[in-house]
């Protein structure tokens, strides 16, 4: 079965970094796309940032470019968010996703970041 | 940046056939997906490429998709489907969500 699970969050002071994982399992991960979307408390989705499968190349919304640095260790199954200088508004639920020729699944269950002093 | 346009709400009479929208410039020339997300639940993808069910999803959702609008139709409404729906698109290696609309069935 094809799987992602992501942990790490937590509650960080404005500022302050964090780093999530996401394990990934049931496929061959180092040929796809691997994406993290977030979703603030009671609001939409929001794409953050995407790897390619190799790991050479990079995607990151204009909201955290330069913040936040998307990696991977495809020897582990491994997906990677660090994320710095953080703001109240990177307080959100963070999911890691498989991309597939455009869409994203499956999604895992999030892990939860609250930036808050 | 590309932007897609979802309304906030629509409700649906149970058992009656409820249509979601998603408006974007010329939409009709990109790949719509569409995600189905439950409360407290991660989101689901529904339909992939303007009209592709995933395996394990009812043949009562279906997709189109042109000119400026994509829809998201769902049939026979059930209890079960009251939920939020986002709309999704890639567009020069960004992944561009709609707004979500929320679907209550009455």
């Amino acid at each position: 079965e094809v799987q992602v699970l992501e942990f790490g969050g937590g509650l960080v002071q404005p500022g302050g970094s964090l780093r999530l994982s996401c394990a990934a399992s049931g496929f061959t991960f180092s040929m796809y796309t691997m994406t993290w979307v977030r979703q603030p408390p009671g609001k939409g989705l929001e794409w953050v940032s995407s790897i390619s499968g190799s790991g050479h190349s990079t995607y990151d919304a204009d909201s955290v470019k330069g913040r936040f640095t998307v990696s991977r260790d495809n020897s582990k199954n491994m997906l990677y968010l660090q994320m710095n200088t953080l703001r109240a508004e990177d307080t959100a639920l963070y999911y890691c996703a498989k991309e597939n020729q455009g869409w994203l699944d499956p999604w895992g269950q999030g892990t939860l970041v609250t930036v808050s002093s | 940046s590309y932007e897609l346009t979802q309304s906030l709400s629509v409700s649906v009479a149970l058992g009656q056939t409820a249509r979601i929208t998603c408006g974007g410039n010329n939409i009709g020339s990109k790949n719509v997906h569409w995600y189905q997300q439950k409360p407290g639940q991660a989101p689901v993808v529904l339909i992939y490429r303007d009209d592709n069910r995933p395996s394990g999803i009812p043949e009562r959702f279906s997709g189109s998709n042109s000119g400026n609008t994509a829809t998201l139709t769902i049939s026979r409404a059930q209890a079960g489907d009251e939920a939020d729906y986002y709309c999704q698109v890639w567009d020069n290696y960004t992944w561009v969500f709609g707004g979500g609309t929320k679907l209550t069935v009455l």
